[in-house]
């Protein structure tokens, strides 16, 4: 069966540190893959979005980017981050060529401070 | 225009009870599908049902269905004989199959109560 990781769970960072949140899905190939942020009480934004290794798509222009070194290894990264990249990540998987539900993995809350 | 509105923020259900949460979608696809998720307080989103735009029955799942009023754009979700743990954000969500058929569209959710 086809399970989603996230690491880590809870981050607590300042102002101007560097990001890193990474994402691994098991069981599964070549996956669409997704990062998603959720600010408190609102729903999820798509951030990014992958088909294949190499291939990254944003949907929202901001200092986070992302990257695919492999297969199943979906990272999200920020070079300097600010007080309103706080919130909770999602990263998500769904099959190829398939048109129903994606996944979620069980979630990073970042608070920067 | 907000491609989907959930106009409940909040709902209170009593155990045992159905309780509906409205979900309505704007799209100008003829393909899409819908979705709902559960979001407890852990914060991982579940999965729980799916309703395709050619579908013309109903989506069911256990004691979860969804009411499609295609003409009206509606997709609600009917969750019957509500238990403690259903009490959860709930998140309908859109996406378009022949347009941006890589995001999924979220509403911003309902926040479900179940009182003992």
């Amino acid at each position: 069966s086809q399970t989603i990781h996230q690491w880590p769970a809870t981050l607590v960072q300042p102002v101007g540190s560097p990001l890193s949140l990474e994402c691994t899905v098991e069981g599964t190939s070549n996956p669409n893959l997704y990062w998603y942020r959720q600010a408190a009480g609102r729903g999820l934004q798509l951030l990014f979005y992958s088909v294949g290794i190499g291939q990254i798509s944003s949907e929202v222009p901001q200092n986070l980017s992302a990257s695919r070194p492999q297969d199943r290894q979906f990272i999200l990264s920020s070079k300097k981050l600010l007080l309103s990249d706080s919130g909770f990540y999602l990263c998500a998987w769904r099959p190829p060529g398939q048109n129903y539900e994606q996944y979620f993995g069980p979630g990073t809350r970042l608070t920067v401070t | 225009a907000q491609k989907i509105t959930q106009t409940q923020p909040g709902m209170f259900v009593q155990e045992k009870e159905a309780v509906t949460l409205d979900c309505t979608y704007d799209t100008s696809d003829q393909s899409y599908g819908l979705f709902w998720y559960k979001q407890p307080s852990s914060g991982e989103m579940i999965f729980l049902i799916y309703q395709g735009s050619y579908d013309e029955q109903n989506a069911t799942e256990g004691r979860y269905s969804l009411n499609f009023q295609k003409a009206r754009k509606s997709a609600n979700l009917v969750i019957s004989a509500s238990q403690l743990g259903d009490s959860a954000m709930y998140f309908c969500a859109m996406r378009e199959f022949l347009t941006g058929a890589n995001n999924l569209f979220f509403g911003t959710g309902t926040r479900l109560t179940v009182i003992p």
